[in-house]
């Protein structure tokens, strides 16, 4: 089975300008999660999709940050303006269904470096 | 305030003897604990998972042990080998509805495996 799908593994860009990610997650899973883990940190969580509805984006900054799920597949996730706390790896996860005792599957992540 | 916490942020373990990984955390909400394993430049891989209705799960070379009353969990890797050397994540998870299930991840511990 193939893995959860991200690019680009890695993205350098200005602060103030817009940068945009995309994961493509296991075929058939209907929840994809975004989490941002900073350098020395967890994973944290950013925002959660069912299909293609917005289950929880509380901890989201929706001043600059946004994500969709159009289709229910694939998402993308956008930064814009970037500041430099946003320097961070952004991963994306999927499982089969949310709000059940299953593990989440993890891609290998975008590295963003803010200069 | 953290909520998943893994004090120690290395561990050193001769290869052949048994690795105990902790990690407590303070939400009382959380039902569903994971274990995760992440090596550079790839995205954490699931290892092993509890419900808080067992106090015990294994998975060949991998326990974890459940303590609610103490809000701890351990990982226990037994015999440990060198390619078990990586960061190993605790995280948590605690279904407040509506099918929202983000993980809540500790720091990370460092382990490494001395030949």
């Amino acid at each position: 089975e193939a893995g959860v799908a991200q690019s680009p593994r890695y993205k350098i860009i200005e602060k103030r300008q817009s940068v945009a990610f995309w994961c493509n997650p296991i075929s058939g899973h209907a929840t994809l999660y975004w989490y941002q883990q900073i350098l020395g940190q967890g994973p944290k969580l950013l925002i959660q999709f069912q299909n293609n509805g917005v289950v929880d984006d509380s901890q989201l900054p929706k001043d600059r940050f946004s994500a969709e799920r159009l289709k229910g597949v694939d998402s993308t996730l956008k930064i814009q303006p970037a500041k430099l706390e946003d320097s961070a790896v952004y991963l994306c996860a999927s499982s089969p269904s949310g709000g059940v005792n299953q593990p989440q599957h993890f891609g290998d992540g975008t590295r963003l470096s803010i200069l | 305030d953290q909520q998943v916490k893994q004090n120690s942020p290395s561990l050193s373990v001769q290869e052949g003897r048994i690795s105990i990984l902790n990690c407590d955390y303070t939400n009382s909400m959380f039902d569903y604990f994971l274990w995760y394993k992440k090596y550079p430049a790839e995205g954490p891989t699931f290892l092993i998972s509890i419900s808080s209705i067992k106090d015990k799960n294994e998975d060949g070379r991998f326990t974890v042990f459940l303590n609610k009353s103490a809000k701890h969990l351990s990982l226990h890797i037994v015999p440990s080998q060198p390619g078990d050397s990586a960061v190993y994540f605790c995280a948590a998870s605690g279904f407040p509805g509506g099918g929202a299930d983000g993980l809540t991840f500790g720091k990370g511990t460092h382990l490494i495996i001395q030949p």
